[in-house]
This record gives C-alpha cells, sequence and structure tokens, in this order.
C-alpha cells in the first residue's frame, strides 16, 4: 500500500520565480495538509484540503495557494518566491476524522536562489 | 492558541540505555491529541506514537512509550534500550478537537545514540 508521494524530490527556483509542488496521498485519505519546514525548525502549518476545498488556513500569505483534485491528490503553489521559501515542503494525508491518522511523505526540498 | 514546547535542542545517549525527551503543552481545549514523530536526514516524519487527552493509560508501542502527565501539561517520549538507528531529529506535535485538523509541532530535539 503506497504511502503519500512527492513530487518533484528537490527544486532550485529563482527569486520572483513561480512554483507548484504535487502530492499523492495515501489510499483511503480524503484529506491533505501542507506544511513547510525551514533549516533547524519544526513544521509550520500552511492549509488543509478537504472535497476540493480549503479548510482550514495557517498564517501564510496569499502568495501561497494550493489545490486537491477530485482523486484527492493536490498542488501546493508558491509565487513571487522570496530566498525565505527555502524549506521543505512537506505533505501529509489523513482520513477526516479517526485514529490518529497522519501520514507524511518525505518532502519536497525547494531552493531559493 | 496551541503551542509545543521542546527544551532539549540535543540530547546525547549511549545504545542499548533508555533517553527520555521532553515536551510541554498549552491548550485550552479538552479535547486534543499528542503526537511523537521521528524524521532521519532524508526528511520523511515518521509516526512514534499517539496519546488522545482522554485516554486513561499511557500509550506504548514497541521500544517507544509516552509519560502523560495531564496536570502538567506534559507528554514525554521515553525511548527504551536505543539503537543506533534511534539517531534523528524528534518532534513532539499537538492537534486541537476530534477532527484532523492541523498539526502544531514543536521545534525539535535532536537525538544522536554513541556506540
Amino acid at each position: 500500500d503506497a504511502g503519500v508521494t512527492q513530487s518533484p524530490t528537490h527544486l532550485i527556483k529563482t527569486r520572483g520565480q513561480q512554483v507548484t509542488l504535487r502530492c499523492s496521498p495515501k489510499s483511503g485519505h480524503d484529506t491533505v495538509s501542507w506544511y513547510q519546514q525551514a533549516l533547524g525548525q519544526g513544521p509550520q502549518f500552511i492549509f488543509q484540503y478537504y472535497e476540493e476545498e480549503e479548510r482550514q488556513r495557517g498564517n501564510f500569505p496569499d502568495r501561497f495557494s494550493g489545490h486537491q483534485f477530485p482523486n484527492y491528490s493536490s498542488e501546493l503553489n508558491v509565487n513571487a518566491l522570496l530566498l525565505g521559501d527555502s524549506a521543505l515542503y512537506l505533505c501529509a494525508s489523513s482520513p477526516l476524522m479517526g485514529g490518529n491518522g497522519y501520514t507524511f511523505g518525505s518532502g519536497t526540498r525547494l531552493t531559493v536562489v | 492558541a496551541q503551542k509545543i514546547t521542546q527544551t532539549q535542542p540535543g540530547m546525547f545517549v549511549q545504545e542499548k540505555e533508555a533517553v527520555t525527551l521532553d515536551c510541554t503543552y498549552d491548550t485550552s481545549d479538552p479535547s486534543y491529541g499528542l503526537f511523537w514523530y521521528k524524521q532521519p536526514s532524508s526528511g520523511e516524519m515518521i509516526f512514534l506514537i499517539y496519546q488522545g487527552s482522554y485516554d486513561q493509560q499511557n500509550a506504548t508501542e514497541g521500544r517507544y512509550s509516552l509519560n502523560f502527565q495531564k496536570a502538567r501539561k506534559s507528554a514525554n517520549l521515553v525511548i527504551s534500550a536505543s539503537q543506533l538507528g534511534d539517531s534523528a531529529m524528534y518532534f513532539c506535535a499537538m492537534r486541537v478537537g476530534g477532527s484532523n485538523y492541523k498539526l502544531t509541532f514543536g521545534k525539535g530535539t535532536l537525538l544522536t545514540v554513541n556506540p
């Protein structure tokens, strides 16, 4: 049973560019969350999607946007990249309710130069 | 607002010994869940153990146990019989409410197991 799959694994972008990161959730999970983890820090919650709608959002600017598709997969888009956006971006899937059921992917490491 | 505090930036332990990683939390919601994750250098967050706020007994999962002291708002992770492969970052996290909403993470503790 496949877990959470994220692509790409590594990415280098230039300031001002736009980037799209992708996530396929674990089979049976319908909720996808995105986290940003700066070097040496714990993950920070960006937003969560359920039924193709943004269900909850953390303290991130509108440059960060997302989408969830009917097959529950998700994209994270970041516009007008800043050097400070360099981080590991983690995707986590879960059922909406019940259990201790967050499963994380291995992340996408984004470097902005 | 929810907050997780991990006060140990780094810990060292000898192989085969036990180690305790500290975690305190703050929330006014009576329903919450506490998690511990292991993050090796590969980056993936690996789930270790979970404790619900209404659980009467401390959670255990193999060599991992959670020392849950509700009145003190602490949820320390105990790893027994440490192995070299336990060397990694360890994060304490909290979910508030009964639904799988966001996790709030601490800053983590880097555990090094020495041979």
